[in-house]
Protein backbone atom coordinates (compact mmCIF):
# COMPACT_ATOMS: atom_id res chain seq x y z
CA UNK A 1 0.00 0.00 0.00
CA UNK A 2 1.15 3.80 -0.46
CA UNK A 3 1.79 5.38 2.09
CA UNK A 4 1.67 9.66 2.51
CA UNK A 5 3.35 10.68 5.86
CA UNK A 6 3.06 14.20 6.86
CA UNK A 7 5.27 15.04 9.54
CA UNK A 8 3.01 16.87 12.16
CA UNK A 9 -0.87 16.03 13.10
CA UNK A 10 -1.20 19.77 15.08
CA UNK A 11 1.08 22.64 14.58
CA UNK A 12 0.76 26.00 16.56
CA UNK A 13 2.22 29.16 15.04
CA UNK A 14 2.45 32.88 15.87
CA UNK A 15 1.08 35.07 12.79
CA UNK A 16 3.86 36.15 10.55
CA UNK A 17 6.36 33.18 11.20
CA UNK A 18 7.10 31.47 8.22
CA UNK A 19 5.64 27.88 8.38
CA UNK A 20 7.11 24.53 6.36
CA UNK A 21 4.44 21.76 6.05
CA UNK A 22 6.45 18.47 5.05
CA UNK A 23 4.96 15.14 2.94
CA UNK A 24 6.83 11.97 2.07
CA UNK A 25 5.23 9.02 -0.48
CA UNK A 26 6.98 6.08 -0.65
CA UNK A 27 5.84 4.37 -3.90
CA UNK A 28 7.65 6.93 -6.22
CA UNK A 29 4.41 8.71 -7.68
CA UNK A 30 5.09 11.64 -10.02
CA UNK A 31 2.03 13.32 -9.12
CA UNK A 32 1.61 15.37 -5.46
CA UNK A 33 -0.71 17.29 -4.20
CA UNK A 34 -1.33 19.97 -1.41
CA UNK A 35 -5.00 20.42 -0.02
CA UNK A 36 -6.61 22.60 2.45
CA UNK A 37 -9.94 21.03 4.57
CA UNK A 38 -12.60 23.84 5.98
CA UNK A 39 -16.18 23.20 6.97
CA UNK A 40 -19.01 23.59 4.50
CA UNK A 41 -15.84 24.04 1.78
CA UNK A 42 -14.79 20.43 0.91
CA UNK A 43 -11.05 20.26 0.20
CA UNK A 44 -9.76 23.05 -1.87
CA UNK A 45 -6.37 22.56 -4.07
CA UNK A 46 -3.45 24.48 -2.95
CA UNK A 47 -0.61 23.64 -5.53
CA UNK A 48 0.25 20.37 -7.23
CA UNK A 49 3.22 18.73 -8.74
CA UNK A 50 3.48 16.29 -11.50
CA UNK A 51 7.20 15.90 -11.21
CA UNK A 52 10.35 17.03 -9.22
CA UNK A 53 11.09 20.65 -9.75
CA UNK A 54 7.72 21.04 -11.80
CA UNK A 55 4.90 23.23 -9.86
CA UNK A 56 1.48 24.38 -10.57
CA UNK A 57 -1.27 26.80 -9.24
CA UNK A 58 -4.06 25.16 -7.57
CA UNK A 59 -7.69 26.82 -6.50
CA UNK A 60 -6.19 28.95 -4.14
CA UNK A 61 -2.67 29.06 -3.97
CA UNK A 62 -2.25 32.89 -2.55
CA UNK A 63 -0.12 32.97 0.69
CA UNK A 64 1.21 29.87 -0.24
CA UNK A 65 4.57 28.16 -2.00
CA UNK A 66 5.84 24.66 -2.52
CA UNK A 67 8.74 22.65 -3.14
CA UNK A 68 9.33 19.48 -4.80
CA UNK A 69 13.15 18.89 -4.64
CA UNK A 70 13.03 15.08 -4.24
CA UNK A 71 10.63 12.80 -6.12
CA UNK A 72 8.91 11.77 -2.41
CA UNK A 73 8.94 15.02 -0.77
CA UNK A 74 6.36 17.42 -1.73
CA UNK A 75 6.48 20.72 0.95
CA UNK A 76 3.76 23.67 1.34
CA UNK A 77 5.43 26.80 2.75
CA UNK A 78 3.32 29.47 4.11
CA UNK A 79 6.20 32.29 3.89
CA UNK A 80 4.06 34.75 6.87
CA UNK A 81 1.23 32.93 8.34
CA UNK A 82 -2.07 34.54 8.82
CA UNK A 83 -5.04 33.50 10.92
CA UNK A 84 -7.41 33.10 7.78
CA UNK A 85 -4.38 30.03 7.43
CA UNK A 86 -5.62 28.08 10.10
CA UNK A 87 -7.38 25.21 8.64
CA UNK A 88 -6.61 21.28 7.88
CA UNK A 89 -4.09 20.85 5.69
CA UNK A 90 -3.97 17.33 3.66
CA UNK A 91 -1.29 15.81 1.02
CA UNK A 92 -1.72 13.56 -1.40
CA UNK A 93 0.10 11.40 -3.79
CA UNK A 94 -1.79 10.16 -6.91
CA UNK A 95 -2.02 6.61 -8.17
CA UNK A 96 -4.47 5.02 -10.54
CA UNK A 97 -7.34 4.05 -8.85
CA UNK A 98 -7.21 7.01 -6.97
CA UNK A 99 -5.35 9.70 -4.60
CA UNK A 100 -3.96 8.21 -1.10
CA UNK A 101 -3.93 11.04 1.39
CA UNK A 102 -1.97 11.48 4.68
CA UNK A 103 -3.64 11.87 8.05
CA UNK A 104 -3.83 15.58 7.76
CA UNK A 105 -1.99 18.46 9.67
CA UNK A 106 -3.90 20.50 11.60
CA UNK A 107 -2.47 24.38 11.82
CA UNK A 108 -3.69 26.69 14.26
CA UNK A 109 -2.61 30.17 13.30
CA UNK A 110 -2.46 32.52 16.35
CA UNK B 1 -14.14 24.46 -14.31
CA UNK B 2 -15.58 21.90 -12.84
CA UNK B 3 -18.11 22.02 -9.69
CA UNK B 4 -19.24 19.21 -7.55
CA UNK B 5 -21.89 19.56 -5.43
CA UNK B 6 -23.04 17.46 -2.12
CA UNK B 7 -25.95 17.94 0.86
CA UNK B 8 -24.26 18.52 4.15
CA UNK B 9 -25.84 16.61 6.27
CA UNK B 10 -27.44 12.73 6.60
CA UNK B 11 -29.02 11.08 9.20
CA UNK B 12 -30.03 8.08 9.32
CA UNK B 13 -30.70 4.61 12.16
CA UNK B 14 -28.25 1.97 12.48
CA UNK B 15 -29.73 -0.91 10.31
CA UNK B 16 -31.45 1.19 7.46
CA UNK B 17 -29.93 2.28 4.10
CA UNK B 18 -27.98 5.11 3.41
CA UNK B 19 -28.11 7.16 0.46
CA UNK B 20 -25.72 9.77 0.31
CA UNK B 21 -25.79 11.93 -3.66
CA UNK B 22 -23.54 14.29 -5.05
CA UNK B 23 -23.77 16.19 -8.66
CA UNK B 24 -21.05 17.32 -11.01
CA UNK B 25 -20.73 19.84 -14.13
CA UNK B 26 -17.94 18.15 -16.49
CA UNK B 27 -19.28 15.76 -18.44
CA UNK B 28 -15.91 14.63 -19.76
CA UNK B 29 -15.08 13.19 -16.16
CA UNK B 30 -13.44 10.11 -16.37
CA UNK B 31 -13.21 8.49 -12.74
CA UNK B 32 -15.69 9.46 -9.88
CA UNK B 33 -14.75 8.51 -6.59
CA UNK B 34 -16.06 8.14 -2.68
CA UNK B 35 -13.94 9.18 0.23
CA UNK B 36 -14.61 8.79 3.98
CA UNK B 37 -13.38 10.77 6.54
CA UNK B 38 -13.37 9.68 10.11
CA UNK B 39 -13.27 12.29 12.95
CA UNK B 40 -9.25 13.91 13.12
CA UNK B 41 -8.27 11.35 10.02
CA UNK B 42 -7.24 12.08 6.68
CA UNK B 43 -9.10 10.41 3.51
CA UNK B 44 -9.66 7.10 2.56
CA UNK B 45 -10.26 6.02 -0.41
CA UNK B 46 -13.53 3.83 -0.51
CA UNK B 47 -14.67 3.24 -3.71
CA UNK B 48 -14.38 4.56 -7.00
CA UNK B 49 -16.35 4.47 -10.36
CA UNK B 50 -14.96 4.75 -14.43
CA UNK B 51 -17.15 6.98 -16.08
CA UNK B 52 -17.91 3.81 -19.10
CA UNK B 53 -20.00 2.41 -15.63
CA UNK B 54 -23.31 2.54 -14.52
CA UNK B 55 -23.43 0.47 -11.59
CA UNK B 56 -20.72 -0.90 -9.03
CA UNK B 57 -20.93 -2.93 -6.24
CA UNK B 58 -18.37 -3.66 -3.19
CA UNK B 59 -20.00 -5.26 -0.11
CA UNK B 60 -22.48 -3.58 1.58
CA UNK B 61 -21.64 -0.27 -0.74
CA UNK B 62 -23.40 0.50 -4.30
CA UNK B 63 -22.01 3.14 -6.37
CA UNK B 64 -24.75 4.05 -8.90
CA UNK B 65 -23.71 6.95 -11.56
CA UNK B 66 -26.25 8.79 -14.42
CA UNK B 67 -23.59 10.16 -16.31
CA UNK B 68 -26.60 11.75 -18.42
CA UNK B 69 -27.89 13.92 -15.45
CA UNK B 70 -24.30 14.20 -14.39
CA UNK B 71 -25.64 12.10 -10.73
CA UNK B 72 -23.36 9.98 -8.21
CA UNK B 73 -25.18 8.18 -5.55
CA UNK B 74 -23.35 6.11 -2.64
CA UNK B 75 -25.86 3.86 -1.27
CA UNK B 76 -24.23 2.00 2.40
CA UNK B 77 -26.83 -0.96 3.50
CA UNK B 78 -27.74 -1.98 6.70
CA UNK B 79 -25.57 1.58 7.75
CA UNK B 80 -23.60 0.85 11.12
CA UNK B 81 -22.54 3.56 13.84
CA UNK B 82 -19.28 3.11 12.43
CA UNK B 83 -20.19 4.19 9.63
CA UNK B 84 -20.51 7.83 10.74
CA UNK B 85 -17.87 9.83 8.91
CA UNK B 86 -17.80 12.73 5.94
CA UNK B 87 -17.98 11.21 2.77
CA UNK B 88 -16.59 13.00 0.00
CA UNK B 89 -17.40 12.93 -3.56
CA UNK B 90 -14.65 13.69 -6.64
CA UNK B 91 -14.13 14.02 -9.78
CA UNK B 92 -11.62 13.69 -12.02
CA UNK B 93 -10.73 13.56 -15.83
CA UNK B 94 -9.31 15.56 -18.49
CA UNK B 95 -11.68 18.24 -18.48
CA UNK B 96 -10.10 18.97 -14.73
CA UNK B 97 -7.01 19.68 -15.87
CA UNK B 98 -5.82 16.16 -14.36
CA UNK B 99 -7.33 17.29 -11.02
CA UNK B 100 -9.55 15.82 -8.58
CA UNK B 101 -11.92 17.95 -7.61
CA UNK B 102 -13.76 17.40 -4.29
CA UNK B 103 -17.42 18.05 -3.18
CA UNK B 104 -18.21 19.31 0.56
CA UNK B 105 -18.24 16.62 2.05
CA UNK B 106 -22.02 15.51 3.22
CA UNK B 107 -21.53 14.03 7.45
CA UNK B 108 -23.40 10.99 7.53
CA UNK B 109 -25.00 10.52 11.46
CA UNK B 110 -25.90 6.94 12.45
CA UNK B 111 -28.45 7.07 15.56
CA UNK B 112 -29.30 3.98 17.60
Amino acid sequence: DVKVTQSSRYLVKRTGEKVFLECVQDMDHENMFWYRQDPGLGLRLIYFSYDVKMKEKGDIPEGYSVSREKKERFSLILESASTNQTSMYLCASRQTGGYTFGSGTRLTVV
Amino acid sequence: GEDVEQSLFLSVREGDSSVINCTYTDSSSTYLYWYKQEPGAGLQLLTYIFSNMDMKQDQRLTVLLNKKDKHLSLRIADTQTGDSAIYFCAAWGPGTASKLTFGTGTRLQVTL
